[in-house]
């Protein structure tokens, strides 16, 4: 069966550090990749998809970076934070074509 | 645009009580309709899935979905809530000829009374 990890689960940083959040998906070959973010009330804000390696797709302009390295490895990173960046961040991939997107457990990150 | 309203932010029923969750979409052709549930500090979990055919689609947990085109909804319900259905709930459309993107709505949080 299918399985994605996501971590750090929890991470605390300070403004201007940098960031690398990762997602590996196990079961399954060539998946779509996502990265969400999710503020407070405000639901779930698509940042990046990938329909393969290489291949990135970005949503909303901002100082976050993704890539895909590898066909299962989806990667979120910054080279500085900003205190905006704080958020539930979720993973997530699915089959190509019409099935349902399956999330991973997120990662919290806080900026101080 | 497409797009997906949940108009209600909270909801508060009784355990044992029912529930409908209420979800309208604006999408131009025939949608890909889901719901979603997160508990708190989790990721979300796919409750159930509409595609075609039969308009009332069955999910996990005891949850049922029915797709009205006629009113452009998708509300979620359930005979009678447990504790533990406490949480948020997530309608989402998927647009599934523009690089298999999902539009989620923005939650309606579910509160259980005793």
């Amino acid at each position: 069966s299918q399985t994605i990890h996501q971590w750090p689960a929890t991470l605390v940083q300070p403004v201007g550090s940098p960031l690398s959040l990762e997602c590996t998906v196990e079961g399954t070959s060539n998946p779509n990749l996502y990265w969400y973010r999710q503020a407070a009330g405000r639901g779930l804000q698509l940042l990046f998809y990938s329909v393969g390696i290489g291949q990135i797709s970005s949503e909303v302009p901002q100082n976050l970076s993704a890539s895909r390295p590898q066909d299962r490895q989806f990667i979120l990173s910054s080279k500085k934070l900003l205190l905006s960046d704080s958020g539930f961040y979720l993973c997530a991939w699915s089959v190509q074509g019409s099935e349902p997107q399956h999330f991973g457990d997120g990662t919290r990150l806080s900026i101080l | 645009a497409q797009s997906v309203t949940q108009p209600d932010i909270h909801i508060t029923v009784s355990e044992g009580a029912s529930l409908e969750l209420r979800c309208n979409y604006s999408y131009g052709a025939t949608p890909y309709l889901f719901w979603y549930v997160q508990s708190p500090g989790q990721g979300l979990q796919l409750l159930l899935k509409y595609f075609s055919g039969d308009t009332l689609v069955q999910g996990i947990k005891g949850f049922e979905a029915e797709f009205k085109r006629s009113q452009s909804s998708f509300n979620l319900r359930k005979p009678s809530v447990h504790w533990s259905d406490a949480a948020e709930y997530f309608c989402a459309v998927g647009l599934m000829n523009r690089d298999d993107k999902i539009i989620f709505g923005k939650g309606t949080r579910l509160h259980i009374l005793p």
